[in-house]
């Protein structure tokens, strides 16, 4: 089955710092999204982005399908902006799943 | 709000219980997901449902069942519960099947299940 890799996995920042999450998977997909995980559990949706690049404030998105990756920008973080990241991609293969990435746990100092 | 709502937010049970979660979609969706999270891992995908039939499978236990009812909810049910039962089992909806164009998946806030 498709494979979903985040890099990195554990990220630490000082608050106001620029960072670039990635996201590689190993099939073609035609639906992806991310997800930042609260420390208090709750998966919020961050982007719909299976291709193109997409802005929402701080955040931005990029996801170049052919060669197999997207990346999440976060600019001036936040100590709000702390807990785990996830992308979650739907493959063309027809396994009918949507399949979670490994995660970017990301802390952000004060 | 993501619009999905999920019920018991919080459970502890003994291991050999039967527990059933409960999850409504948002108005509208016809697909319901279901997914498990064990402490400080990934979410692993347990079984999928579009419109009332079974859609998708994963790695779902055969101690684990679930069902999409016809006011589209949904239950999951798990027996004979062992202690590495307990985790956080998250059900999401979207409107269309996984591979259509623009078909979001939204996410309840999921039900926290401790196994003793």
């Amino acid at each position: 089955g498709i494979q979903v890799e985040q890099s990195p996995p554990d990220l630490i920042l000082q608050e106001g710092a620029n960072s670039t999450l990635r996201c590689n998977f190993s099939d073609s997909v035609n639906n992806l999204q991310w997800f930042h995980q609260n420390p208090w559990g709750q998966l919020i949706n961050l982007f719909y982005i299976p291709s193109g690049t997409k802005q929402n404030g701080r955040l931005s998105a990029t996801t170049v399908a052919t060669e197999r990756y997207s990346l999440l920008y976060i600019s001036s973080s936040q100590t709000t902006d702390s807990g785990v990241y996830f992308c979650a991609v739907y493959s063309t293969s027809g396994t009918y799943k949507y399949i979670f990435g490994t995660g970017t746990r990301l802390k952000v100092l004060a | 709000d993501s619009g999905v709502t999920q019920t018991p937010k919080h459970l502890i049970t003994a291991t050999g219980q039967r527990v059933t979660l409960r999850c409504s979609p948002r108005s509208g969706d016809l697909s319901v997901y279901w997914y498990q999270q064990s402490l400080d891992q990934g979410l692993q995908f347990l079984i999928q449902y579009y419109n009332g039939e079974e859609r998708a499978k994963g790695n779902i236990l055969e101690r684990f069942s679930a069902q999409q009812f016809p006011d589209l909810h949904s239950e999951l049910n798990l027996s004979s519960l062992e202690l590495g039962d307990s985790a956080l089992y998250f059900c999401a909806s979207s409107a269309r099947t996984g591979g259509s164009s623009g078909n979001t998946i939204y996410f309840g806030e999921g039900s926290w299940l401790t196994v003793v």
